[in-house]
């Protein structure tokens, strides 16, 4: 069956630290996958979305994630995180279609000053 | 501005009670979803619409309703049957099948 794991629950990290958040996925064929995030009590942000192609994607606000089909992973990383990214993020998979998705429990970030 | 609304943003019904959200789109989409939500499961599918008087079930929709008469409207109605209705509901929406899925801002639905 399809699924989607992000290990982390919740992880804290200091502001100006590089961040990773781990996703990985389980689907036969090849993966459409995304990075969205979502503010306290608000919708979701798409943040970027792999394809095809290039394993490295860039995405909005500095993120990006890469591919890695031989461990089922798609992580997100930042360089650099700002205040501003504390929030949940979720990893997901497609299946038909961009808005049928299967999703990650989500990782909750918070930034320590 | 094009979007997606959903309203109300909470709602409080008594336990029994059918009540019925509301999500509008004026993005000319022609897919529209509901996902609930709930803290530490991620978001799950209920329903899905590719297409105006046509839907389909998604992972949860025992004790849901659906209609989609109109291409903008997609409500969504939860019922007396559903066992724990207490959730956050987000819709989406989508233009085609490979096009970006957009959401709303989201239902807080609170059953006493």
């Amino acid at each position: 069956a399809q699924s989607v794991t992000q290990p982390d629950i919740h992880i804290t990290v200091s502001e100006g630290a590089s961040l990773e958040l781990r996703c990985n996925y389980s689907y036969g064929a090849t993966p459409y996958l995304f990075w969205y995030v979502q503010s306290p009590g608000q919708g979701l942000q798409l943040l970027l979305k792999y394809f095809s192609g290039d394993t490295l994607v860039q995405g909005i606000k500095g993120f990006e994630a890469e591919f890695k089909r031989s461990q089922s992973s798609f992580n997100l990383r930042k360089p650099s995180v700002h205040w501003s990214d504390a929030a949940e993020y979720f990893c997901a998979v497609e299946r038909g279609s961009q808005g049928n998705l299967i999703f990650g429990k989500g990782t909750k970030l918070s930034v320590k000053p | 501005d094009g979007g997606i609304t959903q309203s109300p943003k909470y709602l409080f019904r008594k336990e029994g009670q059918n009540v019925t959200l509301s999500c509008e789109q004026n993005l000319n989409h022609d897919a529209m979803y509901w996902y609930r939500q709930d803290p530490g499961q991620g978001l799950r599918l209920i329903y899905y619409s590719q297409i105006v008087n046509d839907f389909q079930k998604g992972d949860i929709a025992e004790g849901y309703s659906v209609s989609r008469e109109k291409k903008e409207s997609f409500p969504l109605t939860v019922t007396s049957a559903q066992k724990n209705p207490t959730a956050f509901y987000l819709c989406a929406s989508s233009m085609a099948e490979y096009t970006e899925a957009f959401f709303g801002q989201g239902t807080r639905l609170t059953v006493v």
